[in-house]
C-alpha cells in the first residue's frame, strides 16, 4: 500500500533556529513529491520534486529528494513565527489520475 | 490570478439534513477533488472527478455523493448529515495534463452537525 510518513509530528523552536523536516515515501512507480504549507487555513504549494539531489529554494526555505532512500527534506533556515504551520509532504504515483497521497504533516512552532 | 472558491466558510447543520457543499475553480482544470480534514488524521480523499460527469471514489466516500455537471464545478452532498461528518472540508483542482500537478485549495468549509 502506498504511503508518506513525515517525522516528526510536531516541532517547537525558537525564532532563528534552523529546523529540517522529513518525508519519506513508499510508492509504486513515483512521478513527484509535494511540499505544502498550511496554516489556519487551506495549505499552499512551496515545491514540486521529481529528480534526486537537484534542491528547490525559496527564501529561506529549500528542499531536496532523494529517489534511492526515499525521501524528501525540508529545511527552514533563521526561522520567523510567521514560519509556524503545518507542512504537509504528498507523493504522486504515476497512472493514478494524478491523485496524491499525504502524509499527516509536521506541526511547526516558531516562539520569539 | 488563480482560484478556488467554496460556497460557505463556516456551516452549521443538523442531523438528517440534506447538505450541499459547492466548489468553483477559474483554472479550467480536468481535476476536482474533495477531501476532508481532522486533527490526527490528515487529509483524507472523499471522492475525486477528472471530467465533467465523471466521479471516483476517494478512501472514506461513504456517507457522501458528488457530482460535476460542468467543468468548473464540482459539488459535495451529504445525502443526510451526521455528527461525524463534522469536519473541515476542502476542495481542489489540478490539471491532469500539464507536467507540474500542484492541487490549489479553497479556502475550506467548517461543517458542524449538530
Amino acid at each position: 500500500e502506498d504511503k508518506v510518513v513525515q517525522s516528526p509530528l510536531s516541532l517547537v523552536v525558537h525564532e532563528g533556529d534552523t529546523v529540517t523536516l522529513n518525508c519519506s515515501y513508499e510508492v509504486t512507480n513515483f512521478r513527484s513529491l509535494l511540499w505544502y504549507k498550511q496554516e489556519k487555513k487551506a495549505p499552499t504549494f512551496l515545491f514540486m520534486l521529481t529528480s534526486s539531489g537537484i534542491e528547490k529554494k525559496s527564501g529561506r526555505l529549500s528542499s531536496i529528494l532523494d529517489k534511492k532512500e526515499l525521501f524528501s527534506i525540508l529545511n527552514i533556515t533563521a526561522t520567523q513565527t510567521g514560519d509556524s504551520a503545518v507542512y504537509l509532504c504528498a507523493v504522486e504515483p504515476a497512472g493514478n489520475n494524478r491523485k496524491l497521497i499525504w502524509g499527516l504533516g509536521t506541526s511547526l512552532a516558531v516562539n520569539p | 490570478d488563480v482560484k478556488v472558491t467554496q460556497s460557505s466558510r463556516y456551516l452549521v447543520k443538523r442531523t438528517g439534513e440534506k447538505v450541499f457543499l459547492e466548489c468553483v475553480q477559474d483554472m479550467d482544470h480536468e481535476n476536482m477533488f474533495w477531501y476532508r480534514q481532522d486533527p490526527g488524521l490528515g487529509l483524507r480523499l472523499i471522492y475525486f472527478s477528472y471530467d465533467v460527469k465523471m466521479k471516483e471514489k476517494g478512501d472514506i466516500p461513504e456517507g457522501y455523493s458528488v457530482s460535476r455537471e460542468k467543468k468548473e464545478r464540482f459539488s459535495l452532498i451529504l445525502e443526510s448529515a451526521s455528527t461525524n461528518q463534522t469536519s473541515m472540508y476542502l476542495c481542489a483542482s489540478s490539471s491532469l495534463f500539464l507536467r507540474d500537478n500542484e492541487q490549489f485549495f479553497g479556502p475550506g468549509t467548517r461543517l458542524t452537525v449538530l
